[in-house]
């Protein structure tokens, strides 16, 4: 079966230092990645998305993620945190081929010190 | 253009009751799907309905149940409410079924279970 693991409930960073957060999936077929950000009481906001082509996806809010097949990975990177991205971020998979159902990671919150 | 509405916002129940949430897909979106997101947990999947019929099913109890309007608007319907059903449930919309679409989420439905 499918599983996202992120590495990391809690990541702490300084406003304008890098942000890295960390997704592996298992899956011996790559599936399709994404990563959604949430804001408190609020729902889940797309923040980009593999699927298939290039391995460097750049999102919104200046986020970009590069998926590794060799490594299982599609880690989140940011290269100047702002006190904006206080959040909750989700890495998630949809299988190819597999059917419709998204797993979810269980999260990481990031907090952005000042 | 108006996004996922979801109704009620917040809503408390008791043990052994039924609720029913509502949700409303971003105009032109033909599919819907259902998630619970228990706190600190990333959303788990429960349905997912394209053109009124259910497209997949996660591993929940038949105390869970769905459906799918004409209009595409879609209601969830939980029986014999546990505590364990206290969670925020999620509503997103794609416009079809095609692997790999993103995911548009609503704000959701905070249910509390008494």
């Amino acid at each position: 079966a499918q599983s996202v693991t992120q590495l990391g409930s809690h990541v702490s960073v300084s406003e304008g230092a890098l942000v890295l957060l960390r997704c592996n999936y298992s899956s011996s077929v790559p599936p399709y990645l994404f990563w959604y950000v949430q804001y408190p009481n609020q729902g889940l906001q797309l923040l980009l998305k593999y699927t298939t082509g290039a391995t460097l996806v750049k999102g919104i809010n200046g986020f970009e993620a590069e998926f590794k097949k060799s490594e299982t990975s599609f880690h989140l990177t940011k290269p100047s945190a702002h006190m904006s991205d206080a959040a909750e971020y989700f890495c998630a998979v949809t299988p190819m081929g597999g059917g419709f159902k998204t797993i979810f990671g269980a999260g990481t919150r990031l907090f952005v010190k000042a | 253009d108006a996004g996922v509405t979801q109704s009620p916002t917040h809503l408390i129940k008791t043990r052994g009751q039924q609720v029913t949430l509502r949700c409303s897909p971003i105009s032109g979106h033909k599919s819907v799907s259902w998630y619970q997101q228990v706190l600190g947990q990333g959303p788990q999947f429960i349905f997912q309905y394209y053109e009124k019929e259910e497209r997949g099913r996660g591993n929940f109890p038949d105390r869970f149940s769905a459906r799918q309007f004409p209009n595409y608007s879609s209601e969830l319907n939980v029986n014999a409410l546990l505590l364990g059903d206290s969670a925020l449930y999620l509503c997103a919309s794609s416009w079809g079924t095609a692997e790999g679409q993103p995911q548009h989420f609503g704000d959701g439905t905070r249910l509390s279970i008494l």
